[in-house]
């Protein structure tokens, strides 16, 4: 069975953009979450959707924004990039809506100039 | 805030020996903890999880302790070897309006070393 894929591995944007990540689940996996990992934050909880409908959400300004398909497939987008958006973005796909083993994905590198 | 501290950025120990990790938490109503490695250029990895009905859970070489009366946590690993050597964040995680959630919250890692 194919892990979590996440595209682009890599990225390189300019303050002032906005960027698009993908992540495509597990097969059959329904719920999927999305994290930033930065060396002084570590990993931070960015959005939870399950079934389309976002469950929950970190604490974020609303310059990030999620959504899920029907596929389950999940795109995450950051509008106006600041310097401080740098970092990995990390997806992890579940079978169930908690306490599910998550499966995270390879990340995306997001590096703002 | 930092809910979930892992005071120690690194460990270093020698192959065969235990490696004891350890985490500390501030939110009561965490009640389930989770333990991920991560290798470099890769996501992090589900090792053991416990929840806050028990103490102990073993999986071969990997057992994590809970003392919630401390609010504390900690994953033995034994005996170790060169290829456990990797970041290792210990995860909480709360319900949400009763209801069980995928959310987690994380520490910042411990980077473990196996000398051969």
């Amino acid at each position: 069975k194919a892990g979590v894929t996440q595209t682009p591995r890599y990225l390189i944007k300019t303050r002032g953009q906005q960027v698009t990540l993908s992540c495509s689940p597990i097969s059959g996996h329904r719920s999927v979450s999305w994290y930033q990992q930065t060396p002084g934050q570590g990993l931070q909880f960015l959005f939870e959707y399950f079934s389309e409908t976002q469950r929950n959400k970190g604490n974020f300004p609303g310059r990030f924004s999620g959504r899920q398909f029907s596929n389950s497939r999940s795109e995450m987008n950051v509008s106006t990039l600041e310097l401080g958006d740098s970092a990995l973005y990390l997806c992890a796909s579940s079978y169930g809506q908690g306490r599910e083993t998550q499966y995270f994905g390879p990340g995306t590198r997001l590096l703002v100039l | 805030d930092q809910q979930v501290k892992q005071n120690s950025p690194s460990l270093s120990v020698q192959e065969g020996r235990i490696s004891i990790l350890n985490c500390d938490y501030t939110n009561s109503m965490f009640d389930y903890f989770l333990w991920y490695k991560k290798y470099p250029a890769e996501g992090p990895t589900f090792l053991i999880s416990i929840s806050s009905i028990k103490d102990k859970n073993e999986d071969g070489r990997f057992t994590v302790f809970l003392n919630k009366s401390a609010k504390h946590l900690s994953l033995h690993i034994v005996p170790s070897q060169p290829g456990d050597s990797a970041v290792y964040f210990c995860a909480a995680s709360a319900k949400i309006n009763g209801g069980a959630t995928n959310k987690l919250i994380f520490g910042t890692g411990t980077l473990l070393a196996v000398q051969p």
